[in-house]
């Protein structure tokens, strides 16, 4: 049973646009919540986080929205440059280990 | 500090053999995982550590993976024996523990079974 959903594989959007990528999480003891971005043949390198006592946290063009009576978590990037391109992963933590969603594969197109 | 490193890169070996997995992590953290990367599920946690110590394995699929740290500056992941369904990226990462940290990768071995 997923803990951490992402329900949409991939995503396309044009350059200059908004970006939103949404996360779903069942485990009600998660208190931190965290965003990846990963390029092919790198490991995934961290982009921002958000902690359960906030519901909104921004960094740049990203910023990461909260609601926990949801338990829905969404990250929007504007606007959306080609290099942002990538596979992002939406993930979650309770204390010290972090439960990872399936990605989605963000295009960026020109 | 030149962050997480895992060697090798990628890994081909034929179904039966053992394959070992290494990974150092960042100097200073208490908190080393293992995640694995498949088309299928994603990335799932196998195995992670604190302060050497293994905390949760609940993820290792079965007896033929193991996991030892050693010491704080290395870690393995031992597969014997492989079988094709292994096929995969291996992952690690490591944190400082603290509470709302974030972990950092290593750039993955990919591993082949043929």
């Amino acid at each position: 049973d997923q803990q951490v959903k992402q329900n949409s594989p991939s995503l396309s959007v044009q350059e200059g646009r908004i970006s939103i990528l949404n996360c779903d999480y069942t485990n009600s003891m998660f208190d931190y919540f965290l965003w990846y971005k990963k390029y092919p043949a790198e490991g995934p390198t961290f982009l921002i986080s958000i902690s359960s006592i906030k519901d909104k946290n921004e960094d740049g063009r990203f910023t990461v929205f909260l609601n926990k009576s949801a338990k829905h978590l969404s990250l929007h990037i504007v606007p959306s440059q080609p290099g942002d391109s990538a596979v992002y992963f939406c993930a979650a933590s309770s204390g010290q280990n972090f439960v990872f969603g399936p990605g989605t594969r963000l295009s960026v197109l020109p | 500090d030149a962050g997480v490193i895992q060697s090798p890169r990628h890994e081909v070996t034929e179904m039966g053999q053992e394959v070992t997995l290494r990974c150092k992590p960042i100097s200073g953290h208490d908190y080393l995982f293992w995640y694995r990367q498949t088309m299928m599920r994603g990335l799932e946690l196998l195995i992670y550590f604190n302060n050497n110590v293994p905390i949760d394995d609940s993820g290792m699929p079965e007896d033929r993976f193991s996991a030892k740290m050693p010491n704080a500056s290395f870690s393995t992941l031992k597969i014997q024996p492989s079988e094709p369904r292994d096929s995969a990226v291996y992952f690690c990462a490591s944190s400082l523990g603290q509470v709302s940290t974030e972990a950092f990768f290593g750039q993955g071995t990919r591993l082949t079974v043929v």
